[in-house]
């Protein structure tokens, strides 16, 4: 079964500053790859998606993530915080039988 | 209008009651899903159904009901609430398809507090 691991439980980052969020999974095939990404008090919304193709993926709010097949990883990106961006965010690994696994979560505090 | 809907947004229930947790979508999605959302813990599966009278386990399936006797419509039950099942319930759905079509879309999600 695939799993996925969120190393860090919360990033503190100062607006305009870049944000990396590690994201690694574990699954023998290729597998799909998401972010997304939860406000408070909201539901979950898709940020971007690997599947095949360029390993560079772009994403909504000017988000971006590369997998890496020799380092299982999905990690995710965005070169200038905004305040707005100050939420959790989840990776989920899925092999494709429609079942999404999720890792822990990483919350994002932006500072002045 | 179109999308997915959890109803209720808010519950507080006693330990011991039968609660019922409705989802509802508009798009004919073949599978459906219940995760719960816990601190330190993520989203677990509970349940999901890839059809109308097909369900199956998650993840996290003990104390918690499921039916789907319409596609639109996928009920999460709690036979004998716990405080254990304090938690954000979310419902998902996703339609049949690979690469750029597989991927979910979620509900804004139930929190249940069991007292």
């Amino acid at each position: 079964a695939q799993s996925v691991t969120q190393p860090d439980i919360h990033i503190t980052v100062s607006e305009g500053a870049s944000l990396e969020l590690r994201c690694n999974y574990s699954y023998g095939a290729t597998p799909y790859l998401f972010w997304y990404v939860q406000s408070p008090g909201q539901g979950l919304q898709l940020l971007l998606k690997y599947f095949s193709g360029d390993t560079l993926v772009q994403g909504i709010k000017g988000f971006e993530a590369e997998f890496k097949r020799s380092q299982s990883s999905f990690n995710l990106r965005k070169p200038s915080v905004h305040w707005s961006d100050a939420a959790e965010y989840f990776c989920a690994v899925g092999a494709g039988d429609y079942k999404l696994s999720f890792g822990a979560g990483t919350t994002v505090t932006v500072r002045a | 209008d179109a999308g997915i809907t959890q109803s209720p947004r808010y519950k507080i229930t006693e330990t011991g009651r039968q609660v019922t947790l409705m989802c509802h979508q508009t798009w004919s999605h073949s599978y459906m899903f219940w995760y719960r959302q816990d601190l330190g813990h993520g989203l677990r599966l509970i349940y999901y159904s890839a059809a109308a009278d097909i369900t199956d386990k998650g993840e996290v399936p003990d104390g918690y009901v499921v039916s789907r006797s319409k596609t639109e419509n996928f009920p999460l039950t709690l036979e004998s609430a716990t405080r254990s099942q304090t938690s954000v319930y979310f419902c998902a759905s996703s339609r049949i398809g690979t690469g750029e079509n597989y991927g979910y879309t979620f509900g804004s999600g139930t929190r249940l507090t069991v007292v």
